[in-house]
């Protein structure tokens, strides 16, 4: 089993729409989330961290987080054609610094 | 501002030659982490360095990889010996803490190397 399991995609959503990204995370011991989303050829850029259960929101961007059932996700609401990339989730357990990434789901949102 | 540097941007060698990364954190970080992203697949820790100092190298393949972070310049990631597995994007991250929990790593531009 993955540490970090994502759907690879590609995702599909009209634009406009929401589009909702999830992440599961095998370690129990898990305590900070992170989304980033990477453009291709480009390097991950920071959309959101996430350290306790439930919603946290910035912009157009809601992260959720479930320890009990170890899965995290991204939603991100009036979906834009400049939204379209790969987004990764990392996860890293307390006391350490080493993210374990997923290997991304492709979002693409149709204009 | 700026962000986390590194250079040189691309790097082309071939087999057998020495490539040489190098990462300059951000202003006010002092916590330097190298990751590898081979194509189609996430990125996989290698290394964590403090300044004169390696943390954590779990991640780094046993031979022709070392990396170190002196006390003056930037930290360098070497590969001695490249082979053709060893293309990959080559991502830096730092952050100002390095207490895990709650300490955000920042990326910076990668280099990607392509052994011919």
């Amino acid at each position: 089993q993955k540490e970090v399991e994502q759907n690879s995609g590609p995702l599909s959503v009209p634009e406009g729409a929401i589009a909702s990204l999830n992440c599961t995370y095998s370690d129990r011991v898990s305590q900070s989330f992170f989304w980033y989303r990477q453009y291709s050829g480009k390097s991950p850029e920071l959309i959101m961290s996430i350290y306790s259960n439930g919603d946290k929101e910035d912009g157009r961007f809601t992260a959720q987080l479930n320890k009990a059932s170890q899965y995290v996700s991204l939603l991100i609401r009036d979906s834009q054609p400049s939204d379209s990339a790969t987004y990764l989730c990392a996860v890293s357990a307390r006391g350490t610094y080493k993210y374990i990434f997923g290997t991304g789901t492709r979002l693409k949102v149709l204009a | 501002n700026a962000g986390v540097m590194q250079n040189p941007r691309h790097l082309v060698r071939r087999r057998g030659q020495e490539a040489r990364l190098r990462c300059s954190p951000m202003k006010g970080h002092s916590h330097v982490y190298w990751y590898r992203q081979l194509p189609e697949e996430g990125l996989k820790f290698m290394v964590y360095l403090q300044k004169e100092n390696i943390i954590d190298e779990s991640g780094m393949p046993k031979e022709r990889f070392s990396a170190e972070f002196p006390k003056e310049g930037p930290s360098i990631l070497r590969i001695q010996q490249v082979v053709r597995g060893d293309s990959a994007a080559y991502f830096c991250a730092s952050s100002p803490q390095g207490q895990g929990a709650t300490d955000t790593q920042y990326f910076g531009p990668g280099t990607r190397l392509t052994v011919l």
